[in-house]
């Protein structure tokens, strides 16, 4: 499974989007892009996943560049309570989801 | 909807103890199940994972064993527990390969 590589951390103003980038330069074409959080203490969740076309649910959008090398996700509105590490994985279908170390997302008020 | 369980949250064991940590799932039938360890400010490591009853893969060489005796029943056990178990369990489930995983809250363990 193809390597990802993120910030170590950001900082967001609460209300305003939160952009978060990750490159993914050796991504195979049957590799999809998933996104986790984990917030302290806690399980990661899932957010949201994508292969080629942009994503959108009612946690964020995924915005896949054209030839699949990097992505963003975007928290349209962020609250303090988005505040977590958010982990870009890119696998397979019968690949494993291999979390790295993510960006710490601070959201400040 | 689907809920996943897991208990106990946080579990304090001398060395040499047993562990059985437990998972359920709710809401789904046949799932793919999953335990992870992360250790403290590192990532998640795939442990075991389960794609039917009595069916057990293994990851990586360890001290833990995996079993799944109902069909949303997933548990880790140990005969003694090492100093090196200590960590945060999580367990996961997944309708199918390449499916997205959904966690539980996690066991913290600690071992004395």
């Amino acid at each position: 499974d193809a390597k990802t590589t993120q910030p170590p951390s950001m900082d967001c103003a609460e209300g305003r989007a939160a952009n978060l980038p990750c490159n993914h330069s050796t991504i195979s074409g049957n590799e999809y892009v998933y996104w986790y959080r984990q917030i302290h203490s806690q399980g990661p969740q899932y957010i949201i996943h994508g292969l080629k076309n942009n994503e959108t649910n009612e946690m964020a959008s995924l915005i896949i560049t054209e030839d699949r090398k990097s992505s963003t996700l975007i928290l349209p509105h962020a609250t303090l309570r988005d505040t977590a590490v958010y982990y870009c994985i890119v696998k397979s279908n019968t690949g494993k989801l291999i979390f790295g170390q993510g960006t710490t997302l601070q959201v400040k008020p | 909807s689907q809920t996943i369980h897991q208990w106990p949250a946080t579990l304090v064991q001398p060395v040499g103890s047993p562990l059985s940590l437990e998972c359920t799932v709710e809401g789904t039938s046949n799932p793919n199940l999953y335990w992870y360890r992360q250790a403290a400010g590192r990532g998640l490591q795939l442990l075991f994972y389960s794609v039917g009853i009595g069916q057990i893969s293994s990851e990586v060489p360890q001290n833990l064993s995996a079993s799944r005796p109902q069909d949303r029943q997933f548990i880790l056990s140990s005969k003694k527990l090492l100093l090196s178990d200590s960590g945060f369990y999580l367990c996961a489930w997944a309708t199918g390969k390449g499916q997205p995983q959904h966690f539980g809250d996690g066991t913290r363990l600690s071992i004395l």
